[in-house]
């Protein structure tokens, strides 16, 4: 029962170097989102996907980069990555909003940029 | 401008008590309120949610209160364990929106 599945767990980065975050859901799901968690500021949006082939703005999506691949994977891309993008970042997957389904999240990446 | 507080960034209780686990939002809009639980170094878990056309939500020991008048949400977690001890996220969504507004969240201790 792997759910959302996220690759790698732990990142450390050097300031301008690349990364893309890597996430899979097996739930059948059409939306997927990424969030970003810092202390004291909850779980923030940056991106999400309502379906396969599109692709959404969220909260905080300065400095990355999204792309649905598939209705399974949405990966996280940081093109040149800077010390704020230091956190823990999240990827869930849901349904529609209609639905009133929960999102379903995975265990997350923390990404340390030096 | 956060639109969904938890004012209380920890919380102790008492094994066997109640837990009580409060959250207020500015945003009329919202029709969509849920809690998920977190671990540490895991992924938050959903753990109970309430539509806006409902008061109150009851899932065995974990019971959702939602007051629009005064918008507030409430976790009521009766009795508490030590293993309910993690952080509690309230969020909230718009109708038709796929965006969740979280919580900081609250520090749930359980002491037994």
């Amino acid at each position: 029962n792997a759910g959302v599945t996220q690759t790698p767990k732990f990142q450390v980065l050097k300031t301008g170097q690349s990364m893309t975050l890597q996430c899979a859901q097996d739930m059948n799901h059409n939306s997927m989102y990424w969030y970003r968690q810092d202390p004291g500021m909850g779980l923030r949006l940056i991106y999400y996907s309502a379906s396969e082939g599109t692709t959404d703005k969220g909260e905080v999506p300065n400095g990355y980069n999204v792309s649905r691949l598939n209705k399974r994977e949405f990966s996280l891309r940081l093109e040149s990555a800077a010390p704020s993008q230091t956190s823990v970042y999240f990827c869930a997957s849901g349904s529609t909003p209609s639905s009133n389904q929960p999102q379903h999240f995975g265990d997350g990446t923390r990404l340390s940029i030096l | 401008d956060q639109q969904v507080k938890q004012n209380s960034p920890s919380l102790s209780v008492q094994e066997g008590r109640i837990s009580i686990l409060n959250c207020d939002y500015t945003n009329s809009m919202f029709d969509y309120f849920l809690w998920y639980k977190k671990y540490p170094a895991e992924g938050p878990t959903f753990l109970i949610s309430i539509s806006s056309i409902k008061d109150k939500n009851e899932d065995g020991r974990f019971t959702v209160f939602l007051n629009k008048s005064a918008k507030h949400l409430s976790l009521h977690i009766v009795p508490s364990q030590p293993g309910d001890s993690a952080v509690y996220f309230c969020a909230a969504s718009e109708p038709g929106t796929y965006k969740y507004i979280f919580g900081t969240g609250t520090r749930l201790k359980v002491l037994a």
